[in-house]
């Protein structure tokens, strides 16, 4: 079925550094990607939509300026928390929806703590 | 505005029970409504996604019914296995052609040994 390959799985960095976190669609193209970010016993919160070859659209209180998001293939999209602070800590999830049926598949996270 | 509830937030059973894990949601114009598991710190397995015209989708041990109309889903285990223990999600798609997965909070579900 269709993967979607998501890393780091897990990153500790120091306030005001950046991190990367990579998703890649492995055996389909995916044109849309969905960025969540869960903090802990919440629910999922769609962050923003990334479409390959054109600009995201960010969820209304998002800083597009610090949650920088790029699409850079139809199998790769990337979400850059940019000068993090220990607010940023939480679990970041990607989403594509599935080339055959309905339905989406995740990627396995990835747990950012800042300190 | 979309908002998803799903109760209880979390549930206790002994091993061999069958249970039922609510989700309701406000918005009845839904694309299509889907069930994950989450493991702690892991991320999201799909179980059922019922479309909007259907009533009930079954896999396994698994069974999700949809009544769109009261805007309620409910997620039905069957001889519940210590395996099972995790976080079950409710997600609704709505938000037209270009739909949004509204997640509710969960429900932690423990099956004890």
């Amino acid at each position: 079925g269709a993967v979607v390959s998501q890393h780091p799985s897990r990153v500790i960095c120091k306030s005001g550094t950046s991190v990367k976190i990579e998703c890649r669609s492995l055996d389909f193209q995916a044109t849309t990607m969905f960025w969540y970010r869960q903090f802990p016993k919440q629910s999922l919160m769609l962050m923003a939509t990334s479409n390959e070859g054109s600009k995201a659209t960010y969820e209304q209180g998002v800083e597009k300026d610090k949650f920088l998001i790029n699409h850079a293939s139809l199998t790769l999209s990337t979400l850059t928390v940019t000068s993090a602070h220990p607010e940023d800590s939480s679990f970041y999830i990607c989403s594509a929806p599935q080339p055959v049926r309905d339905g989406y598949t995740f990627g396995s996270g990835t747990r950012l703590t800042v300190v | 505005k979309q908002e998803v509830t799903q109760i209880p937030a979390a549930l206790s059973v002994p091993e061999g029970e069958n249970l039922v894990l609510n989700c309701s949601f406000t918005d009845s114009a839904i694309y299509n409504l889907q069930w994950f598991r989450q493991d702690p710190g892991k991320g999201l397995t799909s179980l059922l996604l019922i479309q909007s015209s259907q009533r009930e989708q079954t896999s396994g041990r698994l069974n999700a019914s949809l009544d769109k109309s009261s805007g309620r889903s409910t997620l039905y285990i069957a001889a519940s296995q210590p395996g099972d223990s995790a976080t079950y999600l409710c997600a609704v798609a709505s938000g037209g052609s270009n739909y949004k997965l509204t997640f509710g909070k969960g429900t932690l579900l423990t099956v004890n040994p």
